[in-house]
């Protein structure tokens, strides 16, 4: 069965550079979310979206944003990049049940991000 | 805003033998999901099992199961005759199921747990 997919799955980016982390959901999956996780912590959510508008936000800092596209796939476009943001990004996806949230999220195998 | 709490950082248990996980919630919503999932050393993150909060019956997936107290808010995770495979970090997350009320996973802390041969 397909899986999330995210691209890439390493990334070395200097501070103050610009990265820009790809997900391509399960298909027919309407709803994103991204997750930072860092050293020996929990996923932390970030956004999420669903059928293209954003549907949830967390600790996303002003530095980030994202988005959804016409074919659902997503993208988490990080600007100034700080030491701090060294973590594994994760995409998950899932597909809304109608008059309840969604089930189940899927997740990809995360893009490891780190910054020198 | 809920709360998701491992009091466990740490679990072992023998391989073949019986572990429990715990977990606590903290939340004001009546309808929501609970679920387990694990994070090998791959990092990837796979999902162990799923609870309905409406639903009085605990989940069971072959050799993983829960035990679901929504008055007290506990939610463990029990793994039968543990195998090597079952060594990694376990999450326990909550999500809503109240259509206003966002859609994320919260996550606990995670319980690292180690099988022994």
């Amino acid at each position: 069965a397909a899986g999330v997919i995210q691209s890439p799955r390493h990334l070395i980016k200097e501070k103050r550079e610009t990265a820009t982390l790809k997900c391509y959901p399960i298909p027919r999956h309407d709803t994103v979310y991204w997750y930072q996780q860092g050293p020996g912590q929990d996923p932390q959510f970030l956004i999420s979206f669903y059928e293209k508008m954003q549907s949830d936000k967390g600790s996303i800092p002003d530095r980030f944003s994202a988005q959804q596209f016409s074919d659902y796939h997503s993208e988490l476009n990080m600007s100034s990049l700080e030491l701090g943001d060294s973590a594994l990004y994760f995409c998950a996806s899932s597909l809304v049940v109608y008059a309840r949230a969604n089930t189940e999220a899927f997740f990809g195998q995360g893009t490891r991000l780190t910054v020198v | 805003a809920q709360t998701v709490t491992q009091s466990q950082p740490e679990m072992s248990v023998q391989e073949a033998e019986t572990v429990t996980l715990s977990c606590t919630y903290d939340t004001s919503e009546s309808d929501y999901y609970l679920f387990w999932y694990k994070q090998p050393p791959s990092r990837q993150m796979i999902l162990v099992i799923r609870q309905e909060a409406y639903k009085q019956q605990n989940a069971t997936e072959n050799r993983f199961s829960v035990n679901f107290q929504k008055a007290a808010k506990s939610f463990s995770l029990k793994i039968s005759d543990s195998q090597l495979g079952d060594a990694a970090m376990y999450f326990c997350a909550y999500r809503s199921a109240e259509e206003t009320s966002g859609s994320r996973l919260t996550f606990g802390e995670g319980t690292q747990l180690t099988v022994n041969p």
